[in-house]
């Protein structure tokens, strides 16, 4: 089936500096991977639409210049989380439909810990 | 009132019990109807999927859709330890539309 690889599974980092979390589709192409956020014991909130070779289209109230997502390859979609504070530390998972797979496959996750 | 209610929990259950998972949604464009097993700190992971009301079985799982009463439940028979997670329901209008999901259910299951 679909796999979707993500990178790092978590990352602890300094208040002001940036950090890049990778996504990959093994064994699939993916025009549209998608990042969540997710917060302890609640849902995943959609935080952009990632799309291959264009802008990523943001969900309202996401900062665009703080979550920069870029999808230079049809199997490589990144979000880096710019100038990070205590505040952006949460459960970042992407998503990609695609490979013959009903539904979306999601990513493993990525903790980020701002301290 | 949110798009899909579901209860947080957590659920606790005896070992071989039967579970009942359950979802409201408001909005009657919802066609595909989906459950996913979220285990701690890992990211979700495709349980059953659906389109429009009626059941799917898939070994211990049951997936149902009522429309008409715009609730779905998943049933998960001879519960096992293994099977503790937070279950997500999501739903879309289309195959191709993102899904909106459910808080997720937290459930225990002890030996």
């Amino acid at each position: 089936g679909a796999v979707v690889s993500q990178h790092p599974s978590w990352v602890i980092c300094k208040s002001g500096t940036s950090v890049k979390i990778e996504c990959r589709s093994l064994d699939f192409q993916a025009t549209t991977m998608f990042w969540y956020r997710q917060f302890p014991k609640q849902s995943l909130m959609l935080m952009a639409t990632s799309n291959e070779g264009s802008k990523a289209t943001y969900e309202q109230g996401v900062e665009k210049d703080k979550f920069l997502i870029n999808h230079a390859s049809l199997t490589l979609s990144t979000l880096t989380v710019t100038s990070a504070h205590p505040e952006d530390s949460s459960f970042y998972i992407c998503s990609a439909r695609g490979g013959g797979q009903t539904g979306y496959t999601f990513g493993s996750g990525t903790r980020l810990t701002v301290v | 009132q949110k798009e899909v209610e579901q209860d947080p929990g957590p659920l606790s259950v005896p070992e071989g019990a039967i579970v009942s998972l359950n979802c409201t949604y408001s909005n009657s464009a919802f066609q595909y109807f989906m459950w996913y097993r979220q285990y701690s700190r890992k990211g979700p992971e495709l349980l059953m999927y659906t389109y429009s009301s009626g059941n799917k079985e898939d070994g211990r799982f049951t997936a149902q859709v009522d429309k008409s009463s715009k609730y779905i439940s998943l049933f998960i028979r001879d519960s096992q330890p293994s099977d503790s997670a937070t279950y997500l329901c999501a739903m879309s209008a289309g195959g191709s539309y993102i899904p909106t999901f459910g808080r997720g259910t937290s459930l225990i299951v002890h030996p």
